[in-house]
C-alpha cells in the first residue's frame, strides 16, 4: 500500500545550525502532491510546504524541500534552525483520493 | 484562510458514556474529516465525508459513527466510550482532492475515564 515514512521520531538540534528532517515514500499514485505540515505546541496541524514538481525547490519560512520522484523523497531542511522551529513536523501525501497519508511525524527540538 | 472550529475544546466521561464532538467549516468545503493524533501512531483517519449525507470509513473507525448534516457540520459520534478512546481529536476540511492541502480545526481533548 501506500505510506510515507520518516525515520526520526526525535530530532534535536544546536540553535543556528543546519537541520534534515528526511521523509521518504511509496505510492502507486501517478498525480501526487507533498505536504510538510508542522504543528507548534498546543496548536493545529498547518502547511508548511507543499510541492507537486519534481526536482524544484520549494521554500517557506527559511525551511525548503525538493521533490525528488527518483529517490522517493521529499525531506525538510533549514540552514539555520531557530528556537522558534521547535515543533511537530508531519510528512504528508496526497494522491488521486480523497485521503492524505501521514508519516508517524518527527519532533524538532532546537536547543540553545 | 479556511476557518475550522471544534467543539467542546475539552471534554471527560466515564466508561460507557457517550459523546459528540462537533466541527463546523465556514468556507464552503466539499471534504471534511476526523482524525485522532496519539503519541507514537501520528494523525490517523477515523472517518471522513465529501458532502452533506456522505460519510466513508477512514482507517481506525471502529467504535466511532460520524454525521455530516450540512456542508458545514460533521460530527463524531461515541456511544460507549472506552479509555483507548482517550485522545486528542482533530477535524479538517479540504476543498478538493489530488493536491489540496487540509485545513485543520483546534482540536478536542477527550478524556475517558
Amino acid at each position: 500500500g501506500d505510506s510515507v515514512t520518516q525515520t526520526e521520531g526525535l530530532v534535536t538540534v544546536t540553535e543556528g545550525l543546519p537541520v534534515k528532517l528526511n521523509c521518504t515514500y511509496q505510492t502507486t499514485y501517478l498525480t501526487i502532491a507533498f505536504f510538510w505540515y508542522v504543528q507548534y505546541l498546543n496548536e493545529a496541524p498547518q502547511v508548511l510546504l507543499r510541492s507537486s514538481t519534481d526536482n524544484k525547490r520549494t521554500e517557506h519560512q527559511g525551511f525548503h524541500a525538493t521533490l525528488h520522484k527518483s529517490s522517493s523523497s521529499f525531506h525538510l531542511q533549514k540552514s539555520s534552525a531557530q528556537l522558534s522551529d521547535s515543533a511537530l513536523y508531519y510528512c504528508a501525501l496526497s494522491g488521486n483520493t480523497r485521503k492524505l497519508i501521514f508519516g508517524l511525524g518527527t519532533t524538532l527540538q532546537v536547543q540553545p | 484562510e479556511a476557518a475550522v472550529t471544534q467543539s467542546p475544546r475539552n471534554k471527560v466521561t466515564v466508561t460507557g458514556g457517550n459523546v459528540t464532538l462537533s466541527c463546523r467549516q465556514t468556507n464552503s468545503h466539499n471534504y471534511m474529516y476526523w482524525y485522532r493524533q496519539d503519541t507514537g501512531h501520528g494523525l490517523r483517519l477515523i472517518h471522513y465525508s465529501y458532502g452533506a449525507g456522505n460519510l466513508q470509513i477512514g482507517d481506525v473507525p471502529d467504535g466511532y459513527k460520524a454525521t455530516r448534516t450540512t456542508q458545514e457540520d460533521f460530527f463524531l459520534l461515541l456511544e460507549l466510550a472506552s479509555p483507548s478512546q482517550t485522545s486528542l481529536y482533530f477535524c479538517a476540511s479540504s476543498p478538493g482532492t489530488g493536491g489540496y492541502e487540509q485545513y485543520f480545526g483546534p482540536g478536542t481533548r477527550l478524556t475517558v475515564l
